[in-house]
């Protein structure tokens, strides 16, 4: 079976502090996505990163795929309260048909 | 630009009772998928259409039936529902069934079993 686990589950900081959030398994995925979720919304994608050591950056936000693509990451450079809710990474699994397995989330919060 | 549709947004059911979680699609997408969320726990998969006329069991499909009716439109049934299945239910959709495409969500139904 294959997981993914994120830390940390929640992390509260003021505006303006950077941050990372990890996403770690012992499965190779062929690809990972990260995904964030507001109250009472649907997740939506941010980025895929398919290839190992493969770095995208969406404004302030860096994600990083593993080289061994067993892992991510999420960095946020000087975190604002606009950037509040739920990250969530989900790796594409090996059954096809783009089931994605999900890890439990990371909920942020940016104090102004 | 609806993009998934899910209704409805909120119930409360008895247990024992049973219920049709409705989700449709407009944007053509060859597969669907639904997943309940409770807290701590992610988005877990409870079945999926990789194409119309085709469904499958994903991780926690025990309690559930789904109906792929047509391209658009995949429903979720809970038979006789119990408090376990307490949780919010989204519904998503992708447009290949090749690994890796973006899953497009709609807003959730929150069901609360008493």
């Amino acid at each position: 079976t294959q997981l993914l686990e994120q830390s940390p589950q929640f992390l509260s900081i003021q505006e303006g502090e950077n941050l990372t959030v990890y996403c770690n398994s012992s499965s190779v995925f062929s690809s990972l996505q990260w995904y964030r979720q507001e109250p009472g919304e649907g997740p939506v994608l941010l980025v895929t990163v398919v290839t190992g050591g493969e770095v995208k950056k969406l404004k302030r936000l860096t994600f990083q795929f593993g080289d061994a693509r067993k892992d991510s990451s999420l960095h946020i450079t000087a975190a604002q309260p606009g950037d509040t809710g739920l990250y969530l990474c989900a790796g594409a699994g090996s059954g096809g048909y783009n089931k994605l397995i999900f890890g439990a989330g990371t909920r942020l919060a940016v104090h102004p | 630009n609806a993009g998934v549709t899910q209704t409805p947004k909120f119930q409360v059911l008895k247990t024992g009772q049973s219920m049709t979680l409705q989700c449709a699609q407009d944007m053509n997408h060859n597969s669907m998928y639904w997943y309940r969320q409770d807290p701590g726990m992610g988005l877990r998969l409870i079945y999926y259409s990789a194409s119309e006329g085709t469904t499958d069991k994903g991780e926690v499909p025990n309690g559930y039936n789904v109906s792929r009716l047509n391209k658009r439109e995949f429903s979720l049934r809970l038979e006789s529902a119990a408090p376990s299945q307490t949780s919010v239910y989204f519904c998503a959709s992708n447009p290949r069934g090749q690994g890796g495409n973006i899953q497009y969500f709609g807003a959730g139904t929150r069901l609360s079993v008493l």
